[in-house]
């Protein structure tokens, strides 16, 4: 079974800060992906990334996927109160097929105004 | 956008029921999920369904069942619910790698 560890688990931090959320694996995988999901709702996709030493920008948010394809990292900078919620990195494994993918445990970012 | 609609927001079940708990998504995808989150664990998978009648066990399948009749529904079923299964359960469906999630089932089992 392919692990995925995501640090921190909780992170609280005031408005205007900048952040960093890592996903690692000792797996490689053929894609990783981030998702926000807010209290009541589903996990909703935010990026995907394929090539290892991939960077996208969503505005705010920068993600990158190591060269190896083991880790990834959720840059946010300047935090706002919108952005709190569940973070939660899912890679899908070189092995697997259809869009199977492992969930790392979250991250709970809390960004107070 | 593709949406997917889980049949109950909150479940409130007694040990020992059978609960079916349903998946309808829109968008004519083949594949279909059915999650479990609890805190500090993430999402785990319970069984999976690339096409009708067809699925497959995911990483946690003890004390669930499936069904895939029709290619938009996707149900789960716990046959004799048990209080370590009050959990929260997501379904979700995809194509080409692009996954969407329901609402969530928040289901207590007393």
């Amino acid at each position: 079974t392919q692990l995925l560890e995501q640090s921190p688990q909780f992170l609280s931090i005031q408005e205007g800060e900048n952040l960093t959320v890592y996903c690692n694996s000792s797996s490689v995988f053929s894609s990783l992906q981030w998702y926000r999901q807010e209290p009541g709702e589903g996990p909703v996709l935010l990026v995907t990334v394929v090539t290892g030493g991939e960077v996208k920008k969503l505005k705010r948010l920068t993600f990158q996927f190591g060269d190896a394809r083991k880790d990834s990292s959720l840059h946010i900078t300047a935090a706002q109160p919108g952005d709190t919620g569940l973070y939660l990195c899912a890679g899908e494994g070189e092995e697997t097929s259809g869009s199977r993918l492992t969930f790392g445990e979250g991250t709970q970012l809390t960004v107070n105004p | 956008d593709v949406k997917v609609t889980q049949s109950s927001r909150y479940l409130v079940k007694r040990t020992g029921e059978k609960v079916f708990l349903e998946c309808v998504q829109d968008m004519d995808h083949e594949n279909m999920f059915w999650y479990r989150q609890d805190p500090g664990l993430g999402l785990r998978l319970i069984y999976f369904s690339y096409d009708v009648k067809m699925k497959e066990k995911g990483d946690i399948p003890e004390g669930y069942s499936v069904s895939r009749e029709k290619k938009e529904r996707f149900s789960l079923i716990l046959e004799s619910a048990s209080t370590n299964q009050t959990s929260m359960y997501l379904c979700a469906s995809s194509l080409m790698g692009r996954k969407a999630f329901g609402s969530g089932t928040q289901l207590s089992v007393l």
